[in-house]
């Protein structure tokens, strides 16, 4: 059974950092897509960052270009998302999913709220 | 980048009722579009691939239609577990943009 188990949000003041993981089991980590998509409060989902399997190719939404960086650990099976130059804008839930086909998100875990705010 | 725009926003059925939701895109995606189903405090959940390929153990009252710019999403009939926030997404080109939502109400 695919599961994914996001750990790392919380209260973070503007301009601070925060690194998010996602714990990836019941599935050969290291072969597939991964994603980080969040959601606002009472607001639709966006789509923030994918990496490839091996990790050597990475995507960003413009609006956290240069802010966030993800990476994968395939020897841990973790999928991490670091967050600097945090914005009262990315208070959201952030979701890790798998990514099929490098196309469409199959698995997601229930994901982990970051909070920017002084 | 491809913004993607559903209508309705809001759309109030009943049981039994047969839906579309409508899905443009600012230009062509080919059939790469996805629709989710996302209920109160839970993560989404696929339904439909490449436009109109239902995603295993998905119920058949679930269709999708559509290539280029326009898509559509129709359960054929409503059921109570149906009322749920509708998402499409595009995955022809990063980045791979949501359209806005649909909360389907029950009237």
């Amino acid at each position: 059974e695919v599961q994914l188990l996001e750990s790392g949000g919380g209260l973070v003041q503007p301009g601070g950092s925060l690194r998010l993981s996602c714990a990836a089991s019941g599935f050969t980590f290291s072969n597939d897509v991964m994603s980080w998509v969040r959601q606002g409060p009472g607001k639709g989902l966006e789509w923030v960052s994918q990496i490839s399997g091996s990790g050597g190719s990475t995507y960003y939404a413009d609006s956290v270009k240069g802010r966030f960086t993800i990476s994968r650990d395939n020897s841990k099976n973790t999928l991490y998302l670091q967050m600097n130059s945090l914005r009262a804008e990315d208070t959201a839930v952030y979701y890790c999913a798998k990514v099929r086909n490098t196309e469409v998100s199959d698995y997601w875990g229930q994901g982990t709220l970051v909070t920017v705010s002084s | 980048d491809i913004q993607m725009t559903q209508s309705p926003s809001t759309l109030s059925a009943s049981v039994g009722d047969r839906v579309t939701i409508t899905c443009r895109a600012s230009q062509s995606i080919s059939s790469w579009l996805a629709w989710y189903q996302q209920k109160p405090g839970k993560a989404p959940k696929l339904l439909i691939y490449e436009a109109s390929t239902l995603e295993s153990g998905v119920p058949s009252r679930f269709s999708g239609s559509g290539s280029g710019t326009e898509f559509t999403l129709t359960i054929s009939s409503l059921q109570p577990d149906d009322f749920a926030t509708y998402y499409c997404q595009q995955y022809n080109s990063y980045l791979y943009t949501f359209g806005q939502g649909t909360k389907l109400e029950i009237k």
